[in-house]
């Protein structure tokens, strides 16, 4: 089956550490994307690629990294400079960037603090 | 960034009851996109609206976008259990989308 896959689907990070949230999509999808959800909240932009090799920075990048250096593989650290972040953090994909393209989510990853 | 409101922020029915969420935006939108997230789970596309004045349906589902491309609608008859969960609108801006805050919907048996 064709899809988006997030791992792990738990997380807990320690004080100070660097953690990386993995995402992997088969969909051939130039366009990928990091997204970050609080309890009763939308969906906040992280980071998104429109092609490999090349990432931008979206509203709530500070404290995150990225890199795009396969097509299909799109990980997201989360640093220890982001100081809150507790969250469910959401990756997605779609066919190409622009605004036609429905994206494909990942079942998702959730970071607690410990 | 973009803003887009949505309203309300939860609802809550009685099964057989109709629901609507809306989203507005102070801009001309270039299209609009809507999405469900059950409890637990991650969003998933439902429809897009690109047309000033397009009206789409999906079964009980409802989609409108205005005439002057600044709000939409999701509207669903009769809902049901299955129908649980968060509806958010999307809207795509300076290459980025940007999320609505989400209506969520309670269901009552």
């Amino acid at each position: 089956d064709g899809g988006i896959t997030q791992s792990p689907k738990y997380l807990f990070r320690k004080e100070g550490q660097n953690v990386t949230l993995s995402c992997e999509q088969n969909l051939n999808h130039d366009a990928m994307y990091w997204y970050r959800q609080d309890p009763g909240q939308g969906l906040r932009l992280i980071y998104y690629s429109q092609i490999v090799n090349d990432f931008q920075k979206g509203d709530i990048a500070e404290g995150y990294s990225v890199s795009r250096e396969k097509k299909e593989s799109f990980p997201l650290t989360v640093t220890s400079a982001q100081k809150n972040p507790t969250a469910f953090y959401l990756c997605a994909s779609s066919n190409s960037p622009g605004a036609n393209q429905p994206q494909h989510f990942g079942d998702g990853t959730r970071l607690s603090i410990l | 960034g973009q803003q887009v409101m949505q309203i309300p922020q939860y609802q809550h029915v009685q099964e057989g009851e109709d629901f609507t969420t809306y989203c507005n935006s102070s801009t001309t939108l270039s299209n609009i996109q809507w999405y469900k997230q059950r409890p637990g789970g991650h969003p998933v596309f439902l429809i897009q609206l690109v047309k000033s004045g397009e009206v789409k349906k999906q079964k009980r589902l409802t989609f409108q976008f205005g005439e002057a491309k600044k709000n939409s609608s999701l509207h669903i008859t009769a809902t049901q259990t299955t129908d649980v969960g968060t509806y958010f609108c999307a809207v795509y801006n300076f290459n980025k989308f940007y999320f609505g805050s989400g209506t969520k919907l309670n269901v009552k048996p």
